[in-house]
């Protein structure tokens, strides 16, 4: 069965550096999201891409972040500085055309756990 | 109110009885539904997903989705101690791809 699959599993990292979170969408799709859940929390929206570009980003998505497709198949989250509260499991998901509010279903990854010392 | 509300339980069951977890909502706006189960650590996994009111089946699983109440349920059937997870309750607005999810009923099947 496809998978989205994520690197690294589990990164550790200063406060302050700079982290790449990798994602490799199902092939065929062309919506993808990154979300997070911190420890005990709700899995929380952070973006949606489409067609090269942010379609929607939440309140937690602020300049601190970015993400690019920097080829057919990658699709990666950047945190320019990071903080301690940036420690979350950070998920990569990924529907079919159209999207989700469209009736696709969306397929998340396994995640990928970020702590910041 | 929050958007999505969920109890997180623990919830403890024995082996082989009927699990009903269920989610209340605010956002008239939410057309699907979805449930998902997660693992510790792990991505959360689609189980069930619904569009507006009525009932859907799938094995021992039957979500349902009341929308004149705001409320959505999962029931799992004879249930089984591999059955134990966190499940989450998931609704997407129609006007935009953002699932807003519950925060998750733990769940545990006692052998």
């Amino acid at each position: 069965e496809p998978e989205v699959t994520q690197t690294p599993s589990h990164q550790v990292t200063q406060m302050g550096q700079e982290v790449i979170l990798r994602c490799v969408p199902i092939s065929n799709h062309l919506y993808f999201y990154w979300y997070r859940q911190i420890l005990g929390q709700k899995v929380e929206f952070l973006v949606s891409f489409y067609n090269n570009e942010i379609s929607e980003k939440s309140e937690i998505f602020d300049d601190q972040f970015s993400v690019e497709r920097p080829d057919g198949s990658n699709f990666t989250l950047k945190i320019r500085s990071t903080k301690l509260e940036d420690s979350a499991m950070y998920f990569c998901a990924s529907s079919g055309q159209p999207g989700p509010s469209s009736g696709n279903t969306i397929y998340f990854g396994e995640g990928s756990w970020l702590t910041v010392v | 109110q929050k958007e999505v509300e969920q109890d997180p339980g623990p919830l403890s069951v024995p082996e082989g009885a009927i699990v009903s977890l269920n989610c209340t909502y605010s956002n008239s706006a939410f057309q699907y539904f979805m449930w998902y189960r997660q693992y510790s650590r792990k991505g959360p996994e689609l189980l069930m997903y619904t569009y507006s009111s009525g009932n859907k089946e799938d094995g021992r699983f039957t979500a349902q989705v009341d929308k004149s109440s705001k409320y959505i349920s999962l029931f799992i059937r004879d249930s089984q101690p591999s059955d134990s997870a966190t499940y989450l309750c998931a609704m997407i607005d129609y006007r935009d791809d953002k699932i807003i999810f519950g925060k998750g009923t733990r769940l545990h099947i006692l052998p």
